[in-house]
């Protein structure tokens, strides 16, 4: 499997755009997260899904921030209308049935930087 | 409230030397503790899960502890490498879940290899 995959990369958009990350996970995992990275909170858990379905999505900052899975192999986060302050790494993660000891398998992030 | 506190919050050595990072933890009831290891612009990646009866595992150069009594976990890296410069991040897991999907992130330690 090639692991975690999302994209873009990297994001430079203007305050007030709308911003799409996406992310495929590993074929067979139960549990899909998004999580946002900043230097000085760490990782931070934003919404997580088991089999599609969003489970706990208390870390969403504010209504700006929504995120989707229509499928097992696909997973949006939409941020609109996007702010300065939103610039960070967003990290998605897959993980098996495994709650309690499965292992996170990250992709590689997006950077977003909001002007 | 479940915590991670890792230090130092980052630390720069010689190249060859020896390094101990460590974590401590309030989170109750424990299930396991992973370090992830984080390369500059990559995902997070796991090096080690320790469980509440292991004390001592080794991975490589790569050596963590954990003492459940004083909920607290160090990893040790030994005759280290210019590809040891990352972010080690600390991971707790709640054996009773909950919020985050019971995974409580420390910030990590951001180590710098020097030749």
């Amino acid at each position: 499997d090639a692991g975690v995959i999302q994209s873009p990369r990297h994001e430079v958009t203007e305050m007030g755009q709308e911003v799409t990350l996406r992310c495929k996970p590993i074929s067979g995992h139960d549990y899909l997260f998004w999580y946002r990275q900043t230097m000085m909170r760490g990782l931070e858990l934003l919404i997580y899904f088991n089999n599609n379905v969003p489970i706990d999505d208390s870390g969403m900052p504010e209504d700006r921030f929504s995120a989707k899975m229509p499928n097992a192999s696909f997973s949006t986060l939409k941020i609109q209308p996007s702010e300065p302050r939103d610039s960070a790494v967003y990290f998605c993660a897959s993980r098996d049935w495994d709650r309690v000891t499965g292992e996170l398998f990250f992709g590689e992030g997006s950077r977003l930087t909001v002007l | 409230k479940n915590q991670v506190e890792q230090s130092p919050q980052s630390l720069i050595i010689l190249e060859g030397k020896n390094c101990t990072l460590q974590c401590n933890y309030t989170v109750s009831p424990f299930s396991n503790l992973r370090w992830y290891k984080q390369d500059t612009g990559r995902g997070p990646v796991s090096l080690t899960i320790m469980t509440f009866s292991e004390n001592t595992k080794s991975n490589g150069r790569y050596t963590a502890t954990l003492d459940a009594d004083t909920k607290q976990s160090s990893l040790h890296i030994t005759a280290s490498q210019l590809s040891d410069s990352a972010s080690y991040i600390c991971v707790v897991t709640n054996l009773e879940g909950g919020g985050a999907d019971g995974l409580t992130f420390g910030k990590g330690t951001h180590l710098i290899i020097q030749p």
